[in-house]
C-alpha cells in the first residue's frame, strides 16, 4: 500500500534557527513527490515537485531534496512568516491522485 | 490564469441532508480531484475526474459522488450527511501527467 509519513508532527523554532522536515514514503513506482505549504483554513499552496533521487530544488529559505525512500525540506534561517503546515505528497503514476502525509506544523517565533 | 475557485467557503448542514460543493478549475486543466481534510490531518483523496469521466476513487462510500463539466467546473455531492463528514473539502486541478495540482481554498463543511 502506498504510504507517506511525515516527521516531526510539530516543530517549534526560533527565528534564524535552521532545521529540516522529513517525508518518508513507500510507493510502487514514484512519479513525483510534492511539497505544499498550508496556512490555517486555506488550501495547500504548491512549493516544489521532485521527480528523481538526487534532485534538489530551492525557493527563498526552503530547499527540498529527494532520495529513493525519503525527502527533506530544509528551512534556513526561518522567519515568523514561514509558520505554517508543510504537506508532503506522492504521485505513484502519471495522472493519478496525490497521496498526502499528515503534515508538519512549523511555528517560528521571533 | 484565474486559479481554482471553490464555493461556498463555509456551509452548515444537518445530519441526513444532502450537499453540493462547487469548483471552478483553471482553463486547460482537464483533471480535477477532490479531497477531504479533517482537522489536523492531511488531505484524503475522494475521487478524480479526467475529461468528465471518473478515473480514480479513494476509500469513500458511494454517497460521495461527483461530476465534471466541459467548462472546467466540477461538483462534489454528498448524500445522507453524517457528523464525521465535517471537514475542509478541497478541489485540485491539473493539466494531467506529472504536472502538479493547484488547490482551491476549500469549503468548510460542518454537519450538526
Amino acid at each position: 500500500e502506498d504510504q507517506v509519513t511525515q516527521s516531526p508532527e510539530a516543530l517549534r523554532l526560533q527565528e534564524g534557527e535552521s532545521s529540516s522536515l522529513n517525508c518518508s514514503y513507500t510507493v510502487s513506482g514514484l512519479r513525483g513527490l510534492f511539497w505544499y505549504r498550508q496556512d490555517p483554513g486555506k488550501g495547500p499552496e504548491f512549493l516544489f515537485t521532485l521527480y528523481s533521487a538526487g534532485e534538489e530544488k530551492e525557493k527563498e529559505r526552503l530547499k527540498a531534496t529527494l532520495t529513493k525512500k525519503e525527502s527533506f525540506l530544509h528551512i534556513t534561517a526561518p522567519k515568523p512568516e514561514d509558520s505554517a503546515t508543510y504537506l508532503c505528497a506522492v504521485q505513484a503514476r502519471a495522472g493519478t491522485a496525490l497521496i498526502f502525509g499528515k503534515g508538519t506544523t512549523l511555528s517560528v517565533s521571533s | 490564469e484565474t486559479g481554482v475557485t471553490q464555493s461556498p467557503t463555509h456551509l452548515i448542514k444537518t445530519r441526513g441532508q444532502q450537499v453540493t460543493l462547487r469548483c471552478s478549475s483553471q482553463s486547460g486543466h482537464n483533471t480535477v480531484s477532490w479531497y477531504q481534510q479533517a482537522l489536523g490531518q492531511g488531505p484524503q483523496f475522494i475521487f478524480q475526474y479526467y475529461r468528465e469521466e471518473e478515473n480514480g476513487r479513494g476509500n469513500f462510500p458511494p454517497r460521495f459522488s461527483g461530476l465534471q463539466f466541459p467548462n472546467y467546473s466540477s461538483e462534489l455531492n454528498v448524500n445522507a450527511l453524517e457528523l464525521d463528514d465535517s471537514a475542509l473539502y478541497l478541489c485540485a486541478s491539473s493539466m494531467g501527467g506529472s504536472y502538479g495540482y493547484t488547490f482551491g481554498s476549500g469549503t468548510r463543511l460542518t454537519v450538526v
